[in-house]
Protein backbone atom coordinates (compact mmCIF):
# COMPACT_ATOMS: atom_id res chain seq x y z
CA UNK A 1 0.00 0.00 0.00
CA UNK A 2 1.08 3.29 -0.96
CA UNK A 3 2.54 5.27 2.29
CA UNK A 4 2.98 8.89 0.79
CA UNK A 5 -0.01 9.30 -2.16
CA UNK A 6 0.45 12.57 -4.04
CA UNK A 7 -2.95 13.41 -6.29
CA UNK A 8 -3.19 14.12 -8.93
CA UNK A 9 -0.40 12.16 -10.86
CA UNK A 10 -0.53 14.00 -13.93
CA UNK A 11 -1.77 17.39 -13.80
CA UNK A 12 -1.98 20.49 -16.96
CA UNK A 13 -3.50 23.92 -16.42
CA UNK A 14 -3.19 27.06 -18.33
CA UNK A 15 -0.83 30.12 -17.43
CA UNK A 16 -2.52 32.46 -14.76
CA UNK A 17 -4.50 29.50 -12.91
CA UNK A 18 -4.69 28.05 -9.84
CA UNK A 19 -3.93 24.69 -8.95
CA UNK A 20 -3.36 22.54 -5.68
CA UNK A 21 -0.98 19.73 -5.35
CA UNK A 22 -2.58 17.21 -2.59
CA UNK A 23 0.11 15.14 -0.46
CA UNK A 24 -1.26 12.84 2.27
CA UNK A 25 1.13 10.30 4.51
CA UNK A 26 0.08 7.66 6.31
CA UNK A 27 3.35 7.33 8.15
CA UNK A 28 2.88 8.67 11.27
CA UNK A 29 5.62 11.12 10.76
CA UNK A 30 5.76 14.40 12.02
CA UNK A 31 7.72 16.68 9.49
CA UNK A 32 6.51 17.05 5.60
CA UNK A 33 8.38 18.52 2.71
CA UNK A 34 7.79 19.50 -0.79
CA UNK A 35 10.58 19.74 -3.68
CA UNK A 36 10.23 20.14 -7.14
CA UNK A 37 12.33 18.58 -10.12
CA UNK A 38 12.04 20.86 -13.46
CA UNK A 39 13.34 19.49 -16.47
CA UNK A 40 16.92 18.39 -17.13
CA UNK A 41 17.33 19.72 -13.01
CA UNK A 42 18.04 18.04 -10.04
CA UNK A 43 15.41 17.98 -7.01
CA UNK A 44 15.11 21.53 -5.10
CA UNK A 45 14.01 21.59 -1.62
CA UNK A 46 10.88 24.32 -1.35
CA UNK A 47 9.60 23.97 2.09
CA UNK A 48 9.29 21.65 4.95
CA UNK A 49 6.56 21.67 7.80
CA UNK A 50 6.64 20.59 11.70
CA UNK A 51 3.37 19.48 13.34
CA UNK A 52 1.95 21.59 10.55
CA UNK A 53 4.20 24.23 11.31
CA UNK A 54 6.30 26.55 8.44
CA UNK A 55 10.40 25.46 9.63
CA UNK A 56 12.14 26.31 6.73
CA UNK A 57 11.35 27.72 2.70
CA UNK A 58 13.67 28.08 -0.14
CA UNK A 59 10.88 29.00 -2.38
CA UNK A 60 11.78 32.92 -3.12
CA UNK A 61 8.02 33.19 -5.16
CA UNK A 62 5.30 34.14 -2.52
CA UNK A 63 3.20 32.19 -5.48
CA UNK A 64 3.63 28.69 -3.69
CA UNK A 65 2.17 28.24 -0.52
CA UNK A 66 1.71 25.02 1.47
CA UNK A 67 -1.46 23.87 3.27
CA UNK A 68 -1.44 22.09 6.40
CA UNK A 69 -5.06 20.99 7.61
CA UNK A 70 -3.65 17.72 9.44
CA UNK A 71 -0.36 17.21 10.54
CA UNK A 72 -0.25 14.32 7.66
CA UNK A 73 -1.58 16.67 5.32
CA UNK A 74 0.40 18.72 3.48
CA UNK A 75 -0.99 20.60 0.15
CA UNK A 76 0.57 23.29 -2.10
CA UNK A 77 -1.23 26.26 -3.93
CA UNK A 78 0.33 27.29 -7.13
CA UNK A 79 -1.54 30.87 -7.88
CA UNK A 80 -0.43 32.64 -11.44
CA UNK A 81 0.99 29.67 -12.92
CA UNK A 82 3.66 30.28 -15.49
CA UNK A 83 5.06 27.63 -18.06
CA UNK A 84 8.63 27.93 -15.52
CA UNK A 85 6.26 26.45 -13.23
CA UNK A 86 6.25 22.90 -15.26
CA UNK A 87 8.16 20.60 -13.29
CA UNK A 88 7.67 16.87 -11.08
CA UNK A 89 6.32 18.06 -7.10
CA UNK A 90 7.35 15.43 -4.82
CA UNK A 91 6.28 15.50 -1.45
CA UNK A 92 8.10 14.09 1.44
CA UNK A 93 8.11 12.93 5.38
CA UNK A 94 10.22 11.92 7.99
CA UNK A 95 9.74 10.83 11.38
CA UNK A 96 10.93 14.67 12.86
CA UNK A 97 11.70 17.53 11.13
CA UNK A 98 15.52 17.36 9.89
CA UNK A 99 15.38 13.35 10.09
CA UNK A 100 17.62 12.68 7.21
CA UNK A 101 15.70 9.89 6.29
CA UNK A 102 12.90 11.17 4.55
CA UNK A 103 10.61 9.54 2.37
CA UNK A 104 9.14 10.08 -0.86
CA UNK A 105 5.86 10.21 -2.90
CA UNK A 106 5.63 9.65 -6.07
CA UNK A 107 5.32 13.03 -7.38
CA UNK A 108 2.91 15.05 -9.14
CA UNK A 109 3.49 15.96 -12.76
CA UNK A 110 2.63 19.52 -13.72
CA UNK A 111 2.81 21.19 -17.34
CA UNK A 112 1.96 25.00 -17.63
CA UNK A 113 0.53 25.66 -21.29
CA UNK B 1 25.94 27.16 -1.38
CA UNK B 2 25.86 23.01 -1.62
CA UNK B 3 25.89 20.79 -4.73
CA UNK B 4 26.31 17.38 -5.66
CA UNK B 5 27.44 16.44 -9.23
CA UNK B 6 27.18 12.67 -10.51
CA UNK B 7 27.22 11.15 -13.53
CA UNK B 8 25.08 12.34 -16.15
CA UNK B 9 22.23 11.29 -18.39
CA UNK B 10 21.86 7.83 -18.62
CA UNK B 11 23.91 4.19 -18.05
CA UNK B 12 23.31 1.30 -20.61
CA UNK B 13 24.93 -1.85 -18.86
CA UNK B 14 24.13 -5.47 -19.51
CA UNK B 15 22.76 -7.98 -17.23
CA UNK B 16 25.07 -9.37 -14.60
CA UNK B 17 27.98 -6.55 -15.24
CA UNK B 18 29.07 -4.19 -12.58
CA UNK B 19 27.83 -0.66 -12.42
CA UNK B 20 29.41 2.64 -10.89
CA UNK B 21 27.73 5.94 -11.14
CA UNK B 22 30.16 8.50 -9.71
CA UNK B 23 29.15 11.19 -7.22
CA UNK B 24 31.16 14.10 -5.92
CA UNK B 25 29.81 16.77 -3.51
CA UNK B 26 30.67 20.53 -2.68
CA UNK B 27 29.63 22.14 0.83
CA UNK B 28 30.53 25.73 1.75
CA UNK B 29 28.70 25.21 5.49
CA UNK B 30 29.69 22.03 6.54
CA UNK B 31 32.84 20.15 6.59
CA UNK B 32 31.57 16.48 6.68
CA UNK B 33 27.53 16.28 5.22
CA UNK B 34 25.36 13.56 5.62
CA UNK B 35 25.50 11.57 2.26
CA UNK B 36 22.88 9.15 0.45
CA UNK B 37 21.74 7.28 -2.21
CA UNK B 38 18.01 7.00 -3.51
CA UNK B 39 16.51 5.25 -5.86
CA UNK B 40 13.43 5.59 -8.14
CA UNK B 41 11.70 2.52 -9.78
CA UNK B 42 9.02 3.63 -13.04
CA UNK B 43 6.27 4.84 -11.35
CA UNK B 44 7.50 4.64 -7.66
CA UNK B 45 8.55 7.76 -5.75
CA UNK B 46 11.89 7.94 -4.32
CA UNK B 47 13.56 5.52 -2.32
CA UNK B 48 16.09 5.79 0.30
CA UNK B 49 18.64 2.75 -1.16
CA UNK B 50 21.43 3.68 1.58
CA UNK B 51 22.68 6.36 4.28
CA UNK B 52 26.65 7.33 5.06
CA UNK B 53 26.55 10.03 8.12
CA UNK B 54 30.88 8.77 9.06
CA UNK B 55 33.58 10.14 7.10
CA UNK B 56 35.19 6.71 5.87
CA UNK B 57 32.58 4.45 6.42
CA UNK B 58 30.79 2.16 3.92
CA UNK B 59 27.20 2.10 2.87
CA UNK B 60 25.40 -0.76 1.68
CA UNK B 61 22.04 -2.17 0.41
CA UNK B 62 20.61 -4.55 -1.92
CA UNK B 63 24.17 -5.81 -3.23
CA UNK B 64 24.72 -2.01 -3.96
CA UNK B 65 27.92 -0.06 -1.85
CA UNK B 66 29.50 3.31 -1.72
CA UNK B 67 32.29 4.86 0.52
CA UNK B 68 31.98 8.27 2.06
CA UNK B 69 35.53 9.65 0.86
CA UNK B 70 36.32 13.02 2.48
CA UNK B 71 39.71 13.25 0.59
CA UNK B 72 38.44 13.54 -2.77
CA UNK B 73 34.64 14.77 -1.38
CA UNK B 74 33.63 11.66 -3.48
CA UNK B 75 30.60 8.76 -2.78
CA UNK B 76 30.44 6.53 -5.89
CA UNK B 77 27.61 3.92 -5.75
CA UNK B 78 28.83 0.40 -7.19
CA UNK B 79 27.49 -3.13 -8.04
CA UNK B 80 29.08 -6.21 -8.66
CA UNK B 81 26.50 -7.97 -11.05
CA UNK B 82 23.41 -5.63 -11.72
CA UNK B 83 20.06 -7.34 -12.39
CA UNK B 84 17.50 -5.73 -14.77
CA UNK B 85 15.34 -5.52 -11.54
CA UNK B 86 18.18 -2.80 -11.24
CA UNK B 87 16.81 -0.20 -13.94
CA UNK B 88 15.43 2.92 -11.94
CA UNK B 89 17.05 6.71 -11.71
CA UNK B 90 19.47 6.76 -9.26
CA UNK B 91 19.95 10.16 -7.22
CA UNK B 92 23.11 11.22 -4.63
CA UNK B 93 21.96 13.19 -1.99
CA UNK B 94 23.95 15.68 0.73
CA UNK B 95 22.39 16.87 3.83
CA UNK B 96 23.50 19.11 6.11
CA UNK B 97 24.44 18.12 9.53
CA UNK B 98 26.31 20.19 12.27
CA UNK B 99 23.69 18.35 14.65
CA UNK B 100 23.53 15.16 12.90
CA UNK B 101 20.31 16.19 11.13
CA UNK B 102 18.89 18.24 8.02
CA UNK B 103 15.69 19.19 6.87
CA UNK B 104 16.78 20.15 3.29
CA UNK B 105 18.73 17.61 1.07
CA UNK B 106 20.42 18.39 -1.82
CA UNK B 107 20.42 16.17 -4.55
CA UNK B 108 22.07 15.60 -7.87
CA UNK B 109 20.68 15.29 -11.61
CA UNK B 110 19.95 11.99 -11.43
CA UNK B 111 21.45 8.60 -13.06
CA UNK B 112 19.22 6.52 -15.54
CA UNK B 113 20.46 2.99 -15.44
CA UNK B 114 19.42 0.47 -18.06
CA UNK B 115 19.79 -2.78 -17.65
CA UNK B 116 19.63 -5.21 -20.48
CA UNK B 117 18.98 -8.95 -20.36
Amino acid sequence: DPKIIQKPKYLVAVTGSEKILICEQYLGHNAMYWYRQSAKKPLEFMFSYSYQKLMDNQTASSRFQPQSSKKNHLDLQITALKPDDSATYFCASSQDWGRDEQYFGPGTRLTVL
Amino acid sequence: GDSVTQTEGQVTVSESKSLIINCTYSTTSIAYPNLFWYVRYPGEGLQLLLKVITAGQKGSSRGFEATYNKETTSFHLQKASVQESDSAVYYCALGEAQTGFASALTFGSGTKVIVLP
